[in-house]
């Protein structure tokens, strides 16, 4: 059965920066986009960033664009998102998702999803 | 990025057929075939059932289907069961090259 184990969260001050991973297994990583999704308190999803098979082509939602990075390790099975210069509205539960398909953004839906990682940004 | 619109909420009786709508615009739900939707009970992970407007993965029973006309995609779930109540949400490909979430849908069986 796939797996997706996401690791790395906790409390951090506002201005901080956390480094999310995200260890896959049980299906070839490396024939896969991944994507990182965040569910704030009480709130609804949020698609936050997505990355090729390659890791060549990255994209990310306005709300994290040039202050989160997305990367993968095809060679350790993970997947990782750098998280710089958090705000209290960065607080969410975050999962790790893997695309039906090697389409990034379009074909497949995201078919397995992590049981996701408390991210709290506060003071 | 714009958020797309859905029902707060819905409801239906066991047995019963409902329909979830999730309305975006010609830059993401009308003008892709890449709509997907998601079930997610309390504290648990989303699970797709839906995926490309209105194929279904393998395991997700046949009473759930989805379709999509203009800017409006739908979900439709019939035979409704009590383990169907959930909170649901749609996701659309949109032309700035993100993906965009619905603000979900708290489904209740009577």
């Amino acid at each position: 059965e796939v797996q997706l184990l996401e690791s790395g969260g906790g409390l951090v001050q506002p201005g901080g920066s956390l480094r999310l991973s995200c260890a896959a297994s049980e299906f070839t990583f490396s024939s896969y986009a991944m994507s990182w999704v965040r569910q704030a308190p009480g709130k609804g999803l949020e698609w936050v960033s997505g990355i090729s098979v390659s890791g060549g082509s990255t994209y990310y939602a306005d709300s994290v664009k040039g202050r989160f990075t997305i990367s993968r390790d095809n060679s350790k099975n993970t997947l990782y998102l750098q998280m710089n210069s958090l705000r209290a509205d960065d607080t969410a539960v975050y999962f790790c998702a893997k695309r039906g398909s090697s389409s990034v953004l379009r074909q497949g839906g995201f078919d397995y999803w992590g049981l996701g990682i408390l991210v709290t940004v506060s003071s | 990025q714009s958020v797309l619109t859905q029902p707060a909420s819905v409801s239906g009786s066991p047995g019963q057929s409902i329909t979830i709508s999730c309305t975006g615009t010609s830059s993401d739900v009308g003008g892709y075939n890449y709509v997907s939707w998601y079930q997610q009970h309390p504290g648990k992970a989303p699970k797709l059932m839906i995926f490309d407007v209105s194929d279904r993965p393998s395991g997700v029973p046949n009473r759930f289907s989805g379709s999509k006309s203009g800017n409006t995609a739908s979900l439709t779930i019939s035979g409704l069961q009590a383990e169907d109540e959930a909170d649901y949400y749609c996701s659309s490909y949109t032309s700035s090259s993100t993906l965009v979430f619905g603000g979900g849908t708290k489904l209740t069986v009577l």
